[in-house]
């Protein structure tokens, strides 16, 4: 499986201003995701990060709240902008890889707290 | 879209005892169900999946079922153990999107 890494792993952060949170995969993957966890609840996909071109978001989530990038086949970006303490959750990468088109593996997930 | 309903939300066992989760999901389309493992702190862990071209897969103490006609799936540890302690969640997906739709999650407590 590939080994994923995200920065920050935590942050605590002032309501208004915004974070970005990087992916990093190891090796190159077919798809990148990026989801939200709330506290104490399930996984929310929050967009699907398509290298070269814009982002496909859910419901309910949009560019201008949750910009991403997506340079090269290894490396995503998230960024969680004009953050208010609605925010606080767990933002978690997920990749998809080319041997398993249906196998997907999460990183660790960065923990924000928005005060 | 696909709905995925999991059961129990919390389930506490003695250590050797086994735990079974349960599973729903709505789409008929759905044909891999995977199942992850969060430990606190830490993000999914894919432990095992299932397709629907076979009913039942095991892997040492872990095992999972697939009904199709009734749509549900399980997953069942035999012989718990401390570390076995986590949030599981199982997920469902269909070849038309690859979306992952995930149940609310099962706490497991396994008891010393």
């Amino acid at each position: 499986s590939a080994v994923i890494s995200q920065k920050p792993s935590r942050d605590i952060c002032q309501r208004g201003t915004s974070l970005t949170i990087q992916c990093q995969v190891d090796s190159q993957v077919t798809m990148m995701f990026w989801y939200r966890q709330q506290p104490g609840q399930s996984l929310t996909l929050i967009a699907t990060a398509n290298q070269g071109s814009e982002a496909t978001y859910e419901s309910g989530f949009v560019i201008d709240k949750f910009p991403i990038s997506r340079p090269n086949l290894t490396f995503s970006t998230l960024t969680v902008s004009n953050m208010s303490p609605e925010d606080s959750s767990i933002y978690l990468c997920s990749v998809r890889s080319g041997f398993d088109y249906n196998e997907q593996f999460f990183g660790p997930g960065t923990r924000l707290t928005v005060l | 879209g696909e709905n995925v309903e999991q059961h129990p939300s919390t389930l506490s066992v003695q250590e050797g005892d086994s735990a079974v989760i349960k599973c729903t999901y709505s789409d008929s389309a759905s044909n891999y169900f995977p199942w992850y493992k969060q430990e606190l702190g830490k993000g999914p862990q894919l432990i095992i999946d299932i397709r629907s071209n076979v009913g039942e897969k095991k892997d040492q103490r872990i095992a999972v079922t697939l009904n199709k006609t009734a749509k549900h799936f399980s997953l069942h540890i035999t012989e718990t153990q401390p570390e076995d302690s986590a949030v599981y969640f199982c997920a469902a997906s269909s070849s038309n999107d690859y979306k992952l739709s995930f149940g609310a999650g099962t706490t497991v407590t396994v008891r010393a």
